[in-house]
């Protein structure tokens, strides 16, 4: 099945920096969507993007998406400690699922 | 409170026991979803159901069986427990499932088969 793949997969930065984290998909899609998970926790809906669109912003995150390169971003501005975790991108392709990448991890120091 | 709620939390059994993972969902959402976690593999979707009484097979869907005769409740049951299926399991819920809908994850059954 189409799976979202996340890039880089570990990134390790300093409070009030920015992140950024890349994510590439194989087929064309109808959405793709971005979650956060806490470690020891359940992954947490961030923001959904569909095909149409090609950027999109909530709070400190700003997603785009091209479509033309099958890729996706997501951006995390001023980063703070409680942003770490592991992001993952999900991605419809119409056939009643997500399909997950494999996540990128994201440590900010303090 | 509302939300979508998973037990146990940790569960350690043997080879070849049944065991049954249970999820709750209080927002009357029609999809839930039942993924597996694994390093290396991401979420991996198991079964999905649209409506109570209606269930169909996702990625991985061998060795585990599921039900939904309430629209709030979703169980997962290993019928004959692997060492292979040793994991972190998580439940979802939805309001549609066309991927145009956020899904809402519960904090996982993390279940070691010995």
């Amino acid at each position: 099945s189409q799976q979202g793949e996340e890039d880089p997969q570990a990134l390790s930065i300093q409070e009030g920096e920015n992140a950024t984290m890349n994510c590439s998909y194989k087929t064309s899609i109808n959405n793709l969507q971005w979650y956060r998970q806490n470690s020891g926790r359940g992954l947490v809906h961030l923001i959904l993007i569909r095909s149409n669109e090609r950027e999109k912003h909530s709070g400190r995150l700003r997603v785009t998406l091209d479509t033309s390169k099958k890729s996706s971003s997501l951006l995390i501005t001023a980063s703070r400690a409680a942003d770490t975790a592991s992001y993952f991108c999900a991605t419809d392709n119409g056939n009643n699922r997500l399909a997950f990448g494999k996540g990128n991890q994201v440590v900010v120091i303090p | 409170d509302a939300g979508i709620t998973q037990s146990p939390r940790y569960k350690i059994t043997e080879t070849g026991r049944q065991v049954t993972l249970m999820c709750h969902q209080t927002w009357s959402h029609s999809y839930m979803f039942w993924y597996r976690q694994d390093l290396g593999h991401g979420l991996r979707l198991i079964y999905y159901s649209a409506a109570a009484d209606i269930t169909d097979k996702g990625e991985v869907p061998d060795g585990y069986v599921v039900s939904r005769s309430k629209t709030e409740n979703f169980p997962l049951t290993l019928e004959s427990a692997t060492r292979s299926q040793t994991s972190v399991y998580f439940c979802a819920s939805a309001r549609g499932g066309y991927g145009n809908q956020p899904q809402h994850f519960g904090d996982g059954t993390r279940l070691s088969i010995l």
